[in-house]
C-alpha cells in the first residue's frame, strides 16, 4: 500500500527567505507524486506533479520539487517566499490509472506561516 | 466553467439527523471522490466513483453512503449523524490524462463543506 509522510507539521519562514517542505513516500513502483496547496477556507489547488522524466519539476507560483528515488522523497522548494504563500501544503502519491488505481493518498499536511 | 461546486457550504446537525451533501462538476470528469479533512489527519478518502452508476469504498466509509446517478453529480449521505462526523468535507473530480505513454489522474477540488454535528 502506498503512504506519504510529511514530517513537519508547522514551519515558520521569514518573507523573502527560501523554503523547503519535506515529503517522503512509500510505494513499490514509480509513483505519481503531487503537491497541493490549500489557502485558509479554500479547497486544494495543484501546485505541481511528477510521474516520469526530469526529476526536477516546476510548478505554479514559483514552486519546484525534486524527485529523489534513492531517498523516496519529493521535497517542495521555493527560493523566496511571499506573504501570500502562507497556507497548508499537502503531498500526495498515486499509483496511476494504468494499474486500475484512481486514488491518491495524502500526507497530513504542513502548515506554512510567513513572518515579516 | 464553475469547476467543482459543493452544496451546502456550512451545516449544523444534531446527533441522529440525516443529510445529503451535493457535489457537482462541469468538466465531464469520469472520476469523483469524497474526502474528509480533520486536524492533523490530512485528507482521508470516504468513497469514490469511477463512473456513472458505480461507487467504491475508500479509507473511512463507515457511516456514509454515496450515489452517482448522473455523471456530473456525486452525493454523500449521512443517515444518522454522529459527533465524530464533524469535519470539513471535500469533493474532487478527475479524468484520465495520458502523457508520455503513462496515464494518471489530476484531481480538482471543490471549496468544501464544513459540517458540525452536535
Amino acid at each position: 500500500a502506498q503512504s506519504v509522510t510529511q514530517p513537519d507539521i508547522h514551519i515558520t519562514v521569514s518573507e523573502g527567505a527560501s523554503l523547503e517542505l519535506r515529503c517522503n513516500y512509500s510505494y513499490g513502483a514509480t509513483p505519481y507524486l503531487f503537491w497541493y496547496v490549500q489557502s485558509p477556507g479554500q479547497g486544494l489547488q495543484l501546485l505541481l506533479k511528477y510521474f516520469s522524466g526530469d526529476t526536477l519539476v516546476q510548478g505554479i507560483k514559483g514552486f519546484e520539487a525534486e524527485f529523489k528515488r534513492s531517498q523516496s522523497s519529493f521535497n517542495l522548494r521555493k527560493p523566496s517566499v511571499h506573504w501570500s504563500d502562507a497556507a497548508e501544503y499537502f503531498c500526495a502519491v498515486g499509483a496511476g490509472v494504468n494499474f486500475g488505481n484512481e486514488k491518491l493518498t495524502f500526507g497530513t499536511g504542513t502548515r506554512l506561516t510567513i513572518i515579516p | 466553467n464553475a469547476g467543482v461546486t459543493q452544496t451546502p457550504k456550512f451545516r449544523v446537525l444534531k446527533t441522529g439527523q440525516s443529510m445529503t451533501l451535493l457535489c457537482a462538476q462541469d468538466m465531464n470528469h469520469e472520476y469523483m471522490y469524497w474526502y474528509r479533512q480533520d486536524p492533523g489527519m490530512g485528507l482521508r478518502l470516504i468513497h469514490y466513483s469511477v463512473g456513472e452508476g458505480t461507487t467504491a469504498k475508500g479509507e473511512v466509509p463507515d457511516g456514509y453512503n454515496v450515489s452517482r446517478l448522473k455523471k456530473q453529480n456525486f452525493l454523500l449521505g449521512l443517515e444518522s449523524a454522529a459527533p465524530s462526523q464533524t469535519s470539513v468535507y471535500f469533493c474532487a473530480s478527475s479524468s484520465r490524462i495520458r502523457e508520455d505513454g503513462r496515464s494518471y489522474n489530476e484531481q480538482f477540488f471543490g471549496p468544501g463543506t464544513r459540517l458540525t454535528v452536535l
